[in-house]
């Protein structure tokens, strides 16, 4: 199994500009998780779907943040416009969530997109 | 509301020290328990997990952790770290309802040659 993909690995971009993170879960797993990752904040989960629905984006900062999901194999999170503070590093994770089994809750990491934002 | 804490965020040991770093989790019902790593510029990798069973969890690269349902705690141990452990350690908590995991502040191991 290739694991979770995220495409691109670093991304440099000016403030203003749009960015889009994509990411590929593991065949198979029907929960989704995005993560921002900062040397101030932590670990901080942004918004995660369940078969391809998004159950919980209390954790994405503001409406320049957003998260599509439109098929089991493929999210998308886009910042638009993108400002300093947005620099981070941007995980996805998936996991097999609710589609039973005792290991449920055991997620997989993508190797995280590190965006700079000029 | 569920919550994860990490007792230690900075731990600095010598080559062949014992490491043990605290976990304690607030969560009335049934959970999964995780420890993640985060080696330098990587990615989050599972460490160990409990589910059910023997609350002795052994993981990869020596780690092990126990749980402990009467002190809501789920540490993790290794009896001599080397060099290479030099990380950050999550601890996670699940329900096994909704996937969604509650993670730790992390705790930065730095282990000295």
């Amino acid at each position: 199994d290739a694991g979770v993909i995220q495409s691109p690995r670093h991304e440099v971009t000016e403030m203003g500009q749009e960015v889009t993170l994509r990411c590929k879960p593991i065949s198979g797993h029907n929960s989704l998780f995005w993560y921002r990752q900062t040397m101030m904040r932590g670990l901080e989960l942004l918004i995660y779907f369940n078969n391809n629905v998004p159950i919980d984006d209390s954790g994405m900062p503001e409406d320049r943040f957003s998260a599509k999901m439109p098929n089991a194999s493929f999210s998308t999170l886009k910042i638009q416009p993108s400002e300093p503070r947005d620099s981070a590093v941007y995980f996805c994770a998936s996991s097999s969530g609710t589609s039973g089994g005792r290991d449920t809750d055991t997620q997989y990491f993508g190797p995280g997109t590190r965006l700079t934002v000029l | 509301a569920q919550s994860v804490s990490q007792h230690n965020h900075h731990v600095i040991l010598s080559e062949a020290a014992s490491l043990e770093l605290g976990c304690n989790y607030s969560y009335g019902g049934t959970v999964n328990l995780f420890w993640y790593v985060q080696y330098p510029g990587q990615h989050l990798q599972l460490l160990l997990k409990y589910f059910s069973g023997d609350p002795l969890v052994k993981g990869i690269k020596g780690f092990e952790a126990e749980f402990i349902k009467s002190k809501f705690s789920f540490n993790l141990r290794k009896p001599s770290v080397q060099w290479s452990d030099t990380a950050e350690y999550f601890c996670a908590v699940g329900s096994g309802n909704t996937g969604k995991l509650i993670f730790g502040q992390g705790t930065t191991l730095q282990v000295k040659p």
